[in-house]
């Protein structure tokens, strides 16, 4: 059973189109997280939530937001994609935060910038 | 700045060897390591996580290995079956929240 469930699993867009990936968690954890992968590198952690906290990691563009109603659902908004926003982009969730948590991860979002 | 390498990036088996995957770190002051498996188009599924203060953890046909002081794990998988051809990441906690990923090893197990 997906305890991590990220909708949808392909997305297309169009250069400077505003776009949002969703995220859901059966788990009740209450942190979530968003990273950026792309293709043979390292999954970049762009942000996460601790219950309603909102953490930006430094280096993340203004381009990208995210929001979290309610525990178990979480979004990421891309204000403006441009070509090199075309990634895979994770969804991880954990009980609390803290690298001693063991990481729960959706099966991604492909996103597409044409 | 905690940097994490994994070499090779790609690695070709026939069925039956068993598999060494390699991971370095640069700063040895970690809280664990955690070994992921991704398969392609997909998310990550976390393998094995070993504490500071453990050498090794095994699960099946795993076996996860930690250095700290030399800043290297090593997962061997035995016996290796076409079905654990994957992307095979490591990662290591090293702040309170953040994990640092290196970019992975894609194996390829023949038949």
């Amino acid at each position: 059973d997906a305890m991590v469930i990220q909708n949808p699993r392909y997305q297309v867009t169009q250069f400077g189109k505003p776009v949002t990936l969703s995220c859901s968690q059966t788990l009740n954890h209450n942190v979530m997280y968003w990273y950026q992968q792309k293709s043979s590198q390292a999954p970049k952690l762009l942000f996460h939530y601790y219950d309603k906290d909102f953490n930006n990691e430094a280096d993340t563009p203004d381009n990208f937001q995210s929001r979290r109603p309610n525990t178990s659902f979480c979004f990421l908004d891309i204000r403006s994609p441009g070509l090199g926003d075309a990634a895979m982009y994770l969804c991880a969730t954990s009980r609390d935060p803290g690298v001693r948590e063991k990481l729960f991860f959706g099966s991604g979002t492909q996103l597409s910038v044409l | 700045k905690q940097e994490v390498t994994q070499i090779p990036a790609a690695l070709s088996v026939p069925e039956g060897e068993n598999l060494v995957l390699n991971c370095s770190f640069t700063d040895s002051a970690i809280y664990n390591l955690q070994w992921f498996r991704q398969d392609p188009g997909k998310g990550l599924t976390s393998l094995l996580l070993i504490q500071s203060s453990q050498r090794e953890q095994t699960s099946g046909r795993l076996n996860a290995s930690l250095d700290k002081s030399s800043g290297r794990s090593t997962l061997y998988i035995a016996a290796s079956q076409p079905g654990d051809s994957a992307t095979y990441l490591c990662a290591v906690g090293s702040n309170d929240y953040k994990l640092s990923f290196g970019a992975g090893t894609t194996v390829t197990v023949r038949a």
